[in-house]
C-alpha cells in the first residue's frame, strides 16, 4: 500500500493563480482531511470528508475549495492565491470513529509558496 | 477549542526524561499523539481513550486525565532518534470526524 500520496511536492505560485493539490489515499479510509500547517502555529483543518459526495469545512476554509468524487482522491483547490496561504499542506486519510478512535494518516506534505 | 501544549520546547540530554502536556477546556473523548519530524509527515504514536488508560510503546508512555481533560507524554531515558515536533490531537465526547491539534512542542536531544 502507498497510503496516502499527495502531488505537488513543492510548488510556487504568483498571487492571483490557481491551483490544485492532489491527494488520494489506497487504504479504503471514508474519511479524509487537509490540514495547513505553519511555523508554530500545529495543524489546522480546511476541509474535510466523510465520504465520497461529502464535504465539509474545518477551521480554515476561506480561500479553498474541495471535491471529493471518488473514495479514493480528495483534491483541494486554491483560487486566487494569495502570500498568506504559503504553508505546507498535509492530506490525510482515517477510518471512521469508533470505539478505538480514528488514527489519522498523513501524506508526505505539499510545500507551497505565493510570491 | 485548540488544546494547550506545554512546554513549547525542550531540549535534553541523551538518556534524559521529558514530560510534555496537552490541556483541553472541552470534555474529551480521546487524546492523539503524534511525532513529526522536520520536512516530515507527523507520525502516529499512539491513542488514549476516555477512562484514564496508560499506554507505552517502547520507552514513550502516555496517561490521560479524563477529570483533568489532560493527557502526558512521558519520555524516558530519551534517544537521539526522539527530537521532533510532538503534536497532540484532541477529539471531544460524543466522537467527532475531526481532530483539533495542539501548536507542539519541539523536543530536542542532543548527544
Amino acid at each position: 500500500n502507498a497510503g496516502v500520496t499527495q502531488t505537488p511536492k513543492f510548488r510556487i505560485l504568483k498571487i492571483g493563480q490557481s491551483m490544485t493539490l492532489q491527494c488520494a489515499q489506497d487504504m479504503n479510509h471514508n474519511y479524509m482531511y487537509w490540514y495547513r500547517q505553519d511555523p508554530g502555529m500545529g495543524l489546522k483543518l480546511i476541509y474535510y470528508s466523510v465520504g465520497a459526495g461529502i464535504t465539509d469545512k474545518g477551521e480554515v476554509p476561506n480561500g479553498y475549495n474541495v471535491s471529493r468524487s471518488t473514495t479514493e482522491d480528495f483534491p483541494l483547490r486554491l483560487e486566487l492565491a494569495a502570500p498568506s496561504q504559503t504553508s505546507v499542506y498535509f492530506c490525510a486519510s482515517s477510518y471512521p470513529p469508533g470505539p478505538r478512535g480514528n488514527t489519522i494518516y498523513f501524506g508526505e506534505g505539499s510545500w507551497l509558496t505565493v510570491v | 477549542q485548540q488544546p494547550v501544549q506545554s512546554p513549547q520546547a525542550v531540549i535534553l540530554r541523551e538518556g534524559e526524561d521529558a514530560v510534555i502536556n496537552c490541556s483541553s477546556s472541552k470534555a474529551l473523548y480521546s487524546v492523539h499523539w503524534y511525532r513529526q519530524k522536520h520536512g516530515e509527515a507527523p507520525i502516529f504514536l499512539m491513542i488514549l481513550l476516555k477512562g484514564g488508560e496508560q499506554k507505552g510503546h517502547d520507552k514513550i508512555s502516555a496517561s490521560f486525565n479524563e477529570k483533568k481533560q489532560q493527557s502526558s507524554l512521558y519520555l524516558t531515558a530519551s534517544q537521539l532518534s526522539y527530537s521532533g515536533t510532538y503534536f497532540c490531537g484532541t477529539e471531544p465526547e460524543g466522537g467527532s470526524e475531526k481532530l483539533v491539534f495542539g501548536k507542539g512542542t519541539k523536543l530536542t536531544v542532543n548527544p
